[in-house]
């Protein structure tokens, strides 16, 4: 079955730090999302991303997080200069044009900010 | 601004026994999701309805979209060990974009032999 993988599965930053999360979503399809869920919290929407530019971000999703598809292949998600709130799992997902709103999530990456 | 309410939080259930959890949202909703995540992976998506009134299954599984559209429920008949994990709804509101989910908090259910 077709799945999404993102890579590293954990990373430990120090706060200052710049991280790239990496995603490869599944192949036939168009919409990319990113999500996380902070420790004991709900599944937050971050940004989603079509076309190649960015569909909407959420109020997280400030000047410090950014979004790429460099390759067409790798969907990744860049946080500029991590805070220690920034602490997360971050998953990536993925939808088809026809099936916009059923994502596929990866495994996640777990972010720690020391 | 919206609110996605899911209970119960947790469930101390024997096998067998079936299990219920439902959500409610303060907004209508265009297409409600019901999510399983295991320990360190992400959500696993069990059913996916889009038409209020909808009711859907998936093996055990059993899921409904609410006639307000603002309210759906997923049972589980017949839990089993493996039915362990965290239940989540997710859905998508009629003023979100394509993909833009809220999730519930999470049901917790434990299944004891």
């Amino acid at each position: 079955e077709p799945e999404v993988t993102q890579t590293p599965s954990h990373q430990v930053t120090q706060m200052g730090q710049e991280v790239i999360l990496r995603c490869v979503p599944i192949s036939n399809h168009l919409y990319f999302y990113w999500y996380r869920q902070i420790l004991g919290q709900k599944v937050e929407f971050l940004v989603s991303f079509y076309n190649n530019e960015i569909s909407e971000k959420s109020e997280i999703f400030d000047d410090q997080f950014s979004v790429e598809r460099p390759d067409g292949s790798n969907f990744t998600l860049k946080i500029r200069s991590t805070k220690l709130e920034d602490s997360a799992m971050y998953f990536c997902a993925c939808s088809t044009r026809t099936g916009a709103n059923v994502l596929t999530f990866g495994a996640g990456s777990r972010l720690t900010v020391l | 601004g919206q609110q996605l309410n899911q209970s119960p939080q947790s469930m101390f259930i024997q096998e067998g026994e079936d299990v219920s959890m439902n959500c409610t949202s303060s907004s209508i909703f265009n297409t409600w999701l019901w999510y399983k995540q295991d320990p360190g992976e992400g959500p696993v998506l069990l059913i996916a309805l889009y038409k209020a009134g909808e009711l859907t299954s998936n093996g055990r599984l059993t899921a409904q979209f609410g006639i307000t559209r603002k309210d759906s429920f997923l049972n589980i008949s017949a839990s089993i060990p493996s039915d362990v994990g965290i239940y989540f709804c997710a859905g998508q509101a009629t003023t979100d974009s394509w993909g833009k989910l809220q999730f519930g908090a999470g049901t917790q259910v434990v299944v004891t032999p």
